[in-house]
């Protein structure tokens, strides 16, 4: 049982190259989420999905986009990558309700 | 809009001190307390958390948490710590009137144990 598994875990990129960002998991959540994770500053929300085929904004979504076809995955696009994206990328799912969140091993992206 | 305070960004201890982190929230409805701690190069894991019920919660690891609604709180406390409770602890909130249960997270306080 792997839970929730992100690929690529590291990855440099150049400022206006484009890159997508790979969320898995086997645990049949429903609810998937997308976070960034600056020093100081804690996680913030990109965007989330509440089931497959639905996405929603969260506190920090421009210059991202997202895609929720299947269930199980989660992808985060950067369609034009700018060194303010440099940071780790955090995907979580859960159950519906109040439950708590699963936390994948982040991918840590930096734009030069 | 919702939001999380942690007060303390870092804090040194010493092996056996007692911890205790400030966690503040802005929100006045129904809310989900969390803590989640983060070891040095790993995900985020889950402490412990309330949702209802008992306000002194406990969690893994001798962790425990106390829930007061009064002073829109929810403190981070262990009798004792120890050199490998060194990490990044967040606090997070999210309401239980948001159907999509998303978290606030505070911005983190970073523990050193010394041994």
């Amino acid at each position: 049982n792997a839970g929730v598994t992100q690929t690529p875990k590291f990855r440099v990129l150049k400022t206006g190259q484009s890159m997508t960002l790979l969320c898995a998991q086997d645990m049949n959540h429903e609810y998937m989420y997308w976070y960034r994770q600056d020093p100081g500053m804690g996680l913030r929300l990109i965007h989330y999905s509440v089931g497959e085929g639905t996405t929603a904004k969260g506190e920090v979504p421009d210059g991202y986009n997202v895609s929720r076809l299947k269930k199980q995955n989660f992808l985060l696009g950067l369609e034009s990558a700018a060194p303010s994206q440099t940071s780790v990328y955090f995907c979580a799912s859960s159950y519906p309700g109040a439950q708590p969140q699963h936390f994948g091993d982040g991918t840590r992206l930096s734009i030069l | 809009a919702q939001s999380v305070s942690q007060h303390n960004h870092h804090v040194i201890l010493s092996e056996a001190a007692s911890l205790e982190l400030g966690c503040n929230y802005s929100y006045g409805g129904t809310v989900n307390l969390f803590w989640y701690v983060q070891y040095p190069g790993q995900h985020l894991q889950l402490l412990l958390k309330y949702f209802s019920g008992d306000p002194l919660v406990k969690g893994i690891k001798g962790f425990e948490a106390e829930f007061i609604k009064s002073k829109f709180s929810f403190n981070l406390r262990k009798p004792s710590v120890q050199w490998s409770d060194t990490a990044e602890y967040f606090c997070a909130v999210n309401s239980g009137m948001d159907s999509s249960y998303k978290l606030i997270f505070g911005s983190g306080t970073r523990l050193l144990v010394r041994p």
